[in-house]
């Protein structure tokens, strides 16, 4: 079973839709969730950081879930520049510090 | 614009050579973290320096080694090459080791083995 593991995508859907991915994680003893953007060749980027508490940025709302070990991101209103790759990350420090990356889920925003 | 820049930005080598992959930290960050990607995979982390000192490594055998000098600058070695080692290689650095820092990437650098 993979550490950290994402809806396989792509996903393709109309400009204005609601798109929701899905993560879940393996090592209880997780610190700190993230969720990561990466456009085609190009380094990942810092989308946002996910709280047990939920958090909201414009359009994108993530959620942790500790005890079922899942983590979410909710994109409203898609637009064609949220075509990416986007990437669930999960850092641990049970020894020594590590830094999991999920295999991505590819979203293709058409107009 | 990060601030994290990567040198070379593309190298080509053959099995059994040797490589070193360098990386310059944004200003004021101590911490810098190496990654392999390969194509259509997300990024493995490799190992973490801190404060020059290895903080915490991946699953990746001991002929991938790292340094990190001074100014927090850091180089990832690779010995005796192998196919599979072809990927984009990506280093990252961050304010410090908790873990909640937020990672800033540079570009990387697209080794091919051939």
């Amino acid at each position: 079973r993979k550490e950290v593991e994402q809806d396989p995508g792509p996903f393709n859907v109309p400009e204005g839709a609601t798109v929701a991915f899905n993560c879940t994680y393996s090592n209880s003893a997780s610190q700190s969730f993230f969720w990561y953007r990466q456009d085609c060749r190009k380094e990942p980027k810092l989308l946002m950081s996910v709280y047990s508490s939920g958090n909201e940025d414009g359009r994108f709302t993530a959620q942790l879930n500790r005890a079922s070990q899942y983590i979410s991101l909710l994109i409203r209103d898609s637009k064609l520049s949220d075509s990416a790759t986007y990437l669930c990350v999960v850092t641990s420090n049970t020894g020594g510090f590590k830094t999991i990356f999920g295999a991505g889920t590819r979203l293709f925003v058409k107009a | 614009e990060t601030g994290v820049t990567q040198s070379p930005t593309h190298l080509i080598k053959t099995r059994g050579q040797q490589v070193t992959l360098r990386c310059s930290s944004q200003s004021g960050h101590n911490t810098v973290s190496w990654y392999q990607q390969a194509l259509g995979q997300g990024p493995q982390f490799i190992f973490q320096y801190y404060r020059e000192e290895e903080n915490g490594r991946g699953n990746f055998p001991p002929r991938f080694s790292g340094l990190q000098f001074p100014n927090y600058s850091s180089e990832l070695n690779v010995n005796a090459l192998e196919l599979d080692d072809s990927a984009l290689y990506l280093c990252a650095s961050s304010s410090g080791t908790s873990g909640s820092d937020t990672q800033y990437f540079g570009p990387g650098t697209r080794l091919t083995v051939l």
